[in-house]
Parts: C-alpha cells; sequence; structure tokens
C-alpha cells in the first residue's frame, strides 16, 4: 500500500517562471487536498476536489495559482508567473468519503518545498 | 485571525516522563480535532482524532482530551520516548458528519525528547 506521492521534491525556479507540482492520493481515497506551509507555521488550505470536481477555494489561492484534477485521480497545483512569497512547502493530502463513510482524517504527502530565487 | 492556536513553541521532556502538548481554538463551528506530528522534510503524519461528541481518546501511549466548553484540547504522550522528538500540529475541522472538507491547522509545538 503506498501512502500520498508528490513530485518534485524540491523545485527551484527563478522569479517570474511557472512551476507545476504533481500529486498522487492513496489509491481509493476520493477526496484531495492542497495545503501551503510556510516556516513556523501549520499548514495552510489552500483548495480541495471531492473526485474531479473543485468544491473550494481558500482566498490564498490568487488567480496566479490553478489547480486540477481531471480523471479524479493524480491532481496538479500549477503556479504562473512565481513570486518568492510564493515560496514554501506544499503539501497534498488525501481522505475518503463516499455514502455514509465521510473521514475527517487526512494523510498527506511529503511535500514539494518551492523556492523562488 | 488564528482559529486554532499552540502557544507554546517548544516544549522539552525528560524520556519517560509525560509530555502534555496544548491547543486552543476559537471557532464553535469546529466538531472534530486531530493530532499530527512532523519530522523535517517529511509530511505530516496522523497521530490521533477525537470527535466533539467525545471527551477523550486514547491509544496506546497517546491520549487525548477536549474540553468543549473551554475551547481546548491536549495531547498526552506517556511514557515519552527519544522518538517522539518532532513538531506536533493540532488540527481542526467542521467535518465531523460530512467529512472534513478543510483542516485548520494550529503553529505548531516543537517537542524534544531528552534522554
Amino acid at each position: 500500500d503506498t501512502g500520498v506521492s508528490q513530485n518534485p521534491r524540491h523545485k527551484i525556479t527563478k522569479r517570474g517562471q511557472n512551476v507545476t507540482f504533481r500529486c498522487d492520493p492513496i489509491s481509493e481515497h476520493n477526496r484531495l487536498y492542497w495545503y501551503r506551509q510556510t516556516l513556523g507555521q501549520g499548514p495552510e488550505f489552500l483548495t480541495y476536489f471531492q473526485n474531479e470536481a473543485q468544491l473550494e477555494k481558500s482566498r490564498l489561492l490568487s488567480d496566479r495559482f490553478s489547480a486540477e484534477r481531471p480523471k479524479g485521480s493524480f491532481s496538479t497545483l500549477e503556479i504562473q508567473r512565481t513570486e518568492q512569497g510564493d515560496s514554501a512547502m506544499y503539501l497534498c493530502a488525501s481522505s475518503y468519503s463516499l455514502g455514509t463513510r465521510a473521514d475527517n482524517e487526512q494523510f498527506f504527502g511529503p511535500g514539494t518545498r518551492l523556492t523562488v530565487l | 485571525d488564528q482559529q486554532v492556536k499552540q502557544n507554546s513553541p517548544s516544549l522539552s521532556v525528560q524520556e519517560g516522563r509525560i509530555s502534555i502538548l496544548n491547543c486552543d481554538y476559537t471557532n464553535s463551528m469546529f466538531d472534530y480535532f486531530l493530532w499530527y506530528k512532523k519530522y523535517p522534510a517529511e509530511g505530516p503524519t496522523f497521530l490521533i482524532s477525537i470527535s466533539s461528541i467525545k471527551d477523550k481518546n486514547e491509544d496506546g501511549r497517546f491520549t487525548v482530551f477536549l474540553n468543549k466548553s473551554a475551547k481546548h484540547l491536549s495531547l498526552h504522550i506517556v511514557p515519552s520516548q527519544p522518538g517522539d522528538s518532532a513538531v506536533y500540529f493540532c488540527a481542526a475541522s467542521a467535518g465531523r458528519i460530512q467529512g472534513a472538507q478543510k483542516l485548520v491547522f494550529g503553529q505548531g509545538t516543537r517537542l524534544t525528547i531528552n534522554p
């Protein structure tokens, strides 16, 4: 049984470039979440999907950020025109919710650390 | 507006003793609470959770207590072991029935267990 995987683990980019991260959730999980964590803070919610539908987006998710989950399996998070303030750890999590079972426990991947120079 | 607060950035405990980590919340809509443990360069690992219909949940060396009237929860680790040294995050959701749509995290407490 594999957990949540994220690629790449590290990304260094120059300001103004676009970057894309990928998340593969636990296979039976139909909910997928993106969070961002900066130094000394807890993870902050960005957005979440149930299957392929994006159901909520945080105000933290500016129009330079876009997330997709086209087939309800893996997800991508793209940041356009990166800024130094985007430097953070981007975490993906997944959980299961179907019928009468709706889990609160979310399982996290190892994260992608983004550094914008 | 910090809805979930962990007021102790760090805690140092001797091996074998009890570690108590505290967390306060302000949003009355929260009805499910979780603790995560995080090692450097890894994602948070789920540790233990509690629903608002309970006031205690125990799993091995870990016990979480919930005081709804005070909007306070705590994580007790006993006995503490060196491998428990990590950053601990408290998280809350309003999804007891329909599942968490998002988790709101505290700032974390760095626990160090001294031999």
